[in-house]
């Protein structure tokens, strides 16, 4: 499977818990970027990295939340103390700005988190 | 700061009708606009991307179009099944390498 990849798919947690998602993209996309879906809405952008670069965080991003890229290749989401209203599905997205390609942005299957 | 709007939020049709899908967004700078489809709990499938360039893309039974100047882009189904049933989501990127903004969607329910 060359596609977007994450794990967990799913999470539950109790409140108050830290929990860390990992995301891994199509070989050779050097951006990556983190979405959060709540029930009913579409995805919201919270950060975008090129290689290793965190290049944009959105204000939805608290100080609760970290995000990593350190080699370029696969990130990790961490939400520190977490509390209900982080319940959601976190999406990660990568894309290549080759050539013809639009620099489409490719979702993987999201991880769900639910917390107690 | 761009908003993307869907409507209806949703939709239910008789197996066989033809639909449209509805999206409109306030800054018409965009890049590209692009169609998602959304299974319950699960990631996102592309449908269809239209480069700002472009008026229509059509992947079988679908056809987008795109009215940047209006900001607006329709989604056409043609021939529904119960398999289209699903949310739809429609999302702009201003340039090539920024984020996406999404819609809310439209929850469409095809009825056998």
């Amino acid at each position: 499977d060359t596609g977007v990849s994450q794990d967990p798919r799913h999470k539950i947690t109790k409140r108050g818990q830290n929990v860390t998602f990992r995301c891994d993209p199509i070989s050779e996309h050097n951006r990556l970027y983190w979405y959060r879906q709540t029930l009913g809405q579409g995805p919201e952008f919270l950060t975008y990295f090129q290689n290793e670069a965190q290049l944009e965080k959105s204000r939805l991003l608290s100080d609760r939340f970290s995000a990593e890229r350190p080699k370029g290749s696969f990130s990790t989401l961490e939400i520190q103390r977490t509390e209900q209203g982080d319940s959601a599905m976190y999406l990660c997205a990568s894309s290549f700005p080759g050539q013809g390609s639009y620099n489409e942005q490719f979702f993987g299957p999201g991880t769900r988190l639910t917390v107690l | 700061k761009q908003e993307v709007t869907q409507i209806p939020a949703a939709l239910s049709v008789p197996e066989g009708e033809n639909l449209v899908l509805n999206c409109s967004f306030t800054d018409s700078a965009i890049y590209n606009l692009q169609w998602f489809r959304q299974d319950p709990g699960k990631g996102l499938t592309s449908l269809l991307l239209i480069q700002s360039s472009q008026r229509e893309q059509t992947s079988g039974r679908l056809n987008a179009s795109l009215d940047k100047s209006s900001g607006r882009s329709t989604l056409y189904i043609a021939a529904s099944q119960p398999g289209d049933s699903a949310t739809y989501l429609c999302a702009v990127k201003k340039t090539s390498y920024d984020k996406v903004i999404f819609g809310p969607g439209t929850s469409l329910s095809v009825i056998p």
